[in-house]
């Protein structure tokens, strides 16, 4: 079955830089737009932006332009976020999701937790 | 961006009643809107998009209605099941934005 595997969490330094992942499989990488959305404790979920896996091409939040990089590797059918200095507003879960459909997310992964803190 | 406001922002209800959550939109989004639950510690399932399709395998007590700007969630008899959080999102173009929450507790 499609299923997006993500690892459970990241600890990292303020100031610095993660790269998250996510792992697809059980359908065509190339074939659905992948998706990155934060959720920050207690809070309510943002859209971050979307990667084409089969040309690269991507869209962003004009929110998240400066902090976060998609990219994806075809070989392996993984995706990517580069989250860039980090600091305490950083901090949240972010889940991979995709939409085989235009605009809606029918499938989710479970989330890595990113934790900033010296 | 599209700004999507829910209400109630929590409520709390009984198993067996009827409950509803609306969501309405900034701006004119035809019938774009999903709607999801996530339980806590897991990431939201999908349960309804273009504001009335029931996702696979959501059970048929779930009901969405509305289009334009004004939009709800109806619960029919409620379950034990069906405590969690609950989101709208619109999906006419990006930014994707969704609401606030509704936390639901069952009684």
């Amino acid at each position: 079955q499609v299923q997006l595997q993500q690892p459970g969490a990241e600890l990292v330094k303020p100031g610095a830089s993660v790269k998250l992942s996510c792992k697809a499989s059980g359908y065509t990488f190339t074939s659905y737009w992948m998706h990155w959305v934060k959720q920050r404790p207690g809070q309510g979920l943002e859209w971050i932006g979307e990667i084409n896996p089969s040309n690269g091409r991507t869209n962003y939040n004009e929110k998240f332009k400066s902090k976060a990089t998609l990219t994806v590797d075809k070989s392996s059918s993984t995706a990517y976020m580069q989250l860039s200095s980090l600091t305490s507003e950083d901090s949240a879960v972010y889940y991979c999701a995709i939409t085989t459909v235009v605009g809606y997310f029918d499938v989710w992964g479970a989330g890595t937790t990113v934790t900033v803190s010296s | 961006d599209i700004q999507m406001t829910q209400s109630p922002a929590s409520l709390s209800a009984s198993v067996g009643e009827t409950v509803t959550i609306t969501c309405r939109a900034s701006e004119n989004i035809y019938s774009y809107l999903a709607w999801y639950q996530q339980k806590q510690g897991k990431s939201p399932q999908l349960l309804v998009y273009n504001a009335k399709t029931l996702a696979e395998g959501v059970p048929s007590r779930f009901s969405g209605s509305g289009s334009g700007t004004q939009f709800s969630l109806k619960i029919n008899s409620l379950q034990p099941e069906d405590f969690g959080s609950y989101y709208c999102q619109h999906h006419y173009g990006t930014p994707y934005t969704f609401g606030g929450g509704t936390k639901l507790e069952i009684k």
